[in-house]
């Protein structure tokens, strides 16, 4: 079964550190680019990077330019998502997401489950 | 760059359901669509403008027109009824942006 399966909720203090990972099944990482978008509560997606899961290149959205790390270990198919000094805007939830270049498809075609990240002192 | 969508559309059942994204740059790139249901992942339902994945409806659709581009549902059931992005990227298709969403009702 192709699925992207994420780790569970997180609860951190301001200041601290999260990482989130994305592991990848019924199919190869290495094959799709990997995304990540995150949405706080009632509120919309907002695109936060993305990963080349053969290379390890990166692009991130000036928004989160030095404080998000985006890594993969292919021995494993798991993505991670490492975001640092966290405030109460970081409160949201995390989503992993393939990238449909290599189908002809384009977009975002399989999306992980979601990870609640919690910032609160 | 920024996608425009309106914040909420509401339909009857049965009705038809068109759902709007503007953006300078929508002629030189294909928009995706995505459907979201409360608690749930979003789904992409239309890409490359105008394409459905396998297993969506045909009763949705998308067009383009110049810098806006439609998502349409025809016949609207309860099930429709769900939050929707669209979504573009840059000519790289690496740097991508989300509209800030429309929240189907269906009455």
């Amino acid at each position: 079964q192709v699925q992207l399966v994420q780790s569970g909720a997180e609860v951190r203090k301001p200041g601290a550190s999260v990482k989130v990972s994305c592991k990848a099944s019924g199919y190869t990482l290495t094959s799709f680019d990997m995304n990540w978008v995150r949405q706080a509560s009632g509120q919309g997606l907002e695109w936060m990077g993305w990963l080349h899961t053969n290379t390890g290149q990166t692009g991130y959205t000036q928004k989160f330019q030095g404080r998000v790390t985006m890594t993969r270990d292919t021995s494993t198919s798991t993505a991670y998502l490492e975001l640092r000094s966290l405030t109460s805007e970081d409160t949201a939830v995390y989503y992993c997401a393939r990238g449909a270049a290599a189908t002809g498809t384009g977009g975002f075609d399989l999306w992980g489950q979601g990870t609640l990240v919690t910032v609160s002192s | 760059y920024e996608l425009t969508q309106p914040p909420s559309v509401s339909v009857s059942p049965g009705q038809t359901a068109r759902i709007t994204c503007f953006g300078d740059a929508l002629p030189k790139e294909y928009v995706y669509w995505y459907q979201q249901k409360p608690g749930q992942a979003p789904v992409l339902v239309i890409y490359k403008d105008t394409e459905r994945p396998s297993g969506i409806p045909e009763r949705i659709s998308g067009s383009t027109s110049g810098t806006t581009v439609t998502l349409t549902i025809s016949g609207v059931q309860a099930e429709d009824e769900a939050d929707y992005y669209c979504q573009s990227s840059d000519s790289s298709a690496t740097y991508w942006v989300f509209g800030g969403g429309t929240k189907l009702t269906v009455l």
